[in-house]
């Protein structure tokens, strides 16, 4: 059982590009989410998803944009990347919305120089 | 805002049990205590979490008291893999999972 699988784990951009964070879980979450964790910082919620085809803001999207066509999938998107959006990105899903975990991936490792 | 309050820092003697407090004096009667740990940079942990009941499992137990305004995690017998960042949530139906600063729980040999 894999869980949330976050790819890639590690990426240098450069100022003006753009990417995609892909994250996939396999335990048929309806819920999923996106933070971005600076350093010495808590978590900041970006992006969550209730279900398919259904997406809100969190505290900071700005310079964010997701899309969730699937329940597995929940990719994050940079469409012009700012050295501000230099951070660790961690993606999560949960079963339930306040009374169950969310469970976390490993995150991806984002620098943009 | 985050809800909760936590002390910066703490020092527990490796082996012995790390009580970890947490503040909560405006706790909405929906909002579940959660508790989740990080180690270095990795994605955060899930420890435990509760509504009312004191809650155990084999990771931790968690002690809310009677009116639900504070909080203390405890690691029975602290090792130094458990030397992290320790954060106190609460999640409920209105709000959205937030992340303060949390204690950073260092176990010492």
């Amino acid at each position: 059982n894999a869980g949330v699988t976050q790819t890639p784990k590690f990426r240098i951009l450069k100022i003006g590009q753009s990417m995609t964070l892909q994250c996939t879980q396999d335990m048929n979450h309806n819920y999923m989410y996106w933070y971005r964790q600076d350093p010495g910082m808590g978590l900041k919620l970006i992006y969550y998803s209730v279900g398919a085809g259904i997406t809100d803001k969190g505290e900071v999207p700005n310079g964010y944009n997701v899309s969730r066509s699937t329940t597995e999938d929940f990719p994050l998107r940079l469409e012009l990347a700012a050295p501000s959006q230099t951070s660790v990105y961690f993606c999560a899903s949960s079963l339930g919305w306040g009374n169950q975990p969310q469970h976390f991936g490993d995150g991806t490792r984002l620098s943009i120089l | 805002d985050a809800k909760t309050t936590q002390p910066p820092s703490m020092d527990c003697a490796e082996g012995r049990a790390a009580n970890l407090p947490c503040n909560h004096s405006t706790i909405s009667g929906n909002e579940y205590v959660y508790w989740y740990r990080q180690i270095h940079s990795q994605g955060p942990q899930y420890i435990i979490h509760g509504l009312k009941n004191n809650e155990t499992n084999e990771m931790a137990s968690l002690i809310i008291t009677e009116d639900r305004k504070s909080s203390t995690l405890i690691l029975p017998h602290a090792t130094l893999r458990d030397t992290a960042v320790y954060y106190c949530i609460l999640w409920g139906t209105g709000n959205q999972f937030y992340f303060g600063t949390g204690t950073s729980l260092t176990v010492i040999p």
